[in-house]
């Protein structure tokens, strides 16, 4: 299985401004995804990375808020912008693995919004 | 109707005994199947995949799909207290790579 590792762990904001957060694979996966969890909450997709395209968003997320950068095949970035309150949450990269369809998480960033 | 459905727990079985989740899902297209554990400040762990019909056992933990009824169910034996857990279920919905995941069951393990 991949290990992947974000940085920061966590992070205390001010409103309006912007936090990038970024994900390292040790190994060149095809694919890599962004996940947001509210506290209590399930995983919600904000969209897939594929490197050399565009990350293809889900309904709700715009790239305006949330800009994704994939360089190459082992990292990826997120970036919340113009931060409220509202995008206090824990967000998680993962990678997809071997096996069809599988994917690997990262161990999270912790964003508060102030 | 949600796409993938469990109940949300708290589940709570004594040590020792089998503990029981379940899903559903409401696409028949789907082929591909996970279960995640996550422990409470922590990220999800992959714990098991299945992609045909069956049980699919792994140490103590075994995964049953049923595609016709559109189930997935994981199954834990001889529960410990480290088991205690969020099992978040995980469903392959389309052609595109991405999960859909369940709002997972909350497991306790009991002394």
């Amino acid at each position: 299985s991949a290990v992947i590792s974000q940085k920061p762990s966590r992070d205390i904001c001010q409103r309006g401004t912007s936090l990038t957060i970024q994900c390292q694979v040790d190994s060149q996966v095809t694919m890599m995804f962004w996940y947001r969890q509210q506290p209590g909450q399930s995983l919600t997709l904000i969209a897939t990375a594929n490197q050399g395209s565009e990350a293809t968003y889900e309904s709700g997320f715009v790239i305006d808020k949330f800009p994704i950068s994939r360089p190459n095949l082992t990292f990826s970035t997120l970036t919340v912008s113009n931060m409220s309150p509202e995008d206090s949450s824990i967000y998680l990269c993962s990678a997809g693995g071997a096996a069809a369809y599988e994917q690997y998480f990262g161990p999270g960033t912790r964003l508060t919004v102030t | 109707q949600k796409e993938v459905e469990q109940n949300s727990g708290p589940l709570s079985v004594p040590e020792g005994a089998i503990a029981s989740l379940n899903c559903t899902y409401s696409d028949r297209g789907s082929q591909s199947f996970f279960w995640y554990r996550q422990y409470s400040g922590k990220s999800p762990e992959l714990i098991m995949s299945i992609y045909s019909n069956g049980d699919k056992e792994d140490g103590r933990f075994t995964a049953q799909l049923n595609k016709a009824s559109q189930y997935v169910s994981l199954l834990i034996r001889d529960s410990q207290p480290s088991d205690s857990a969020t099992y978040l279920c995980a469903v392959n919905t389309g052609t595109a790579s991405k999960l859909t995941f369940g709002t997972g069951t909350r497991l306790q393990v009991t002394l």
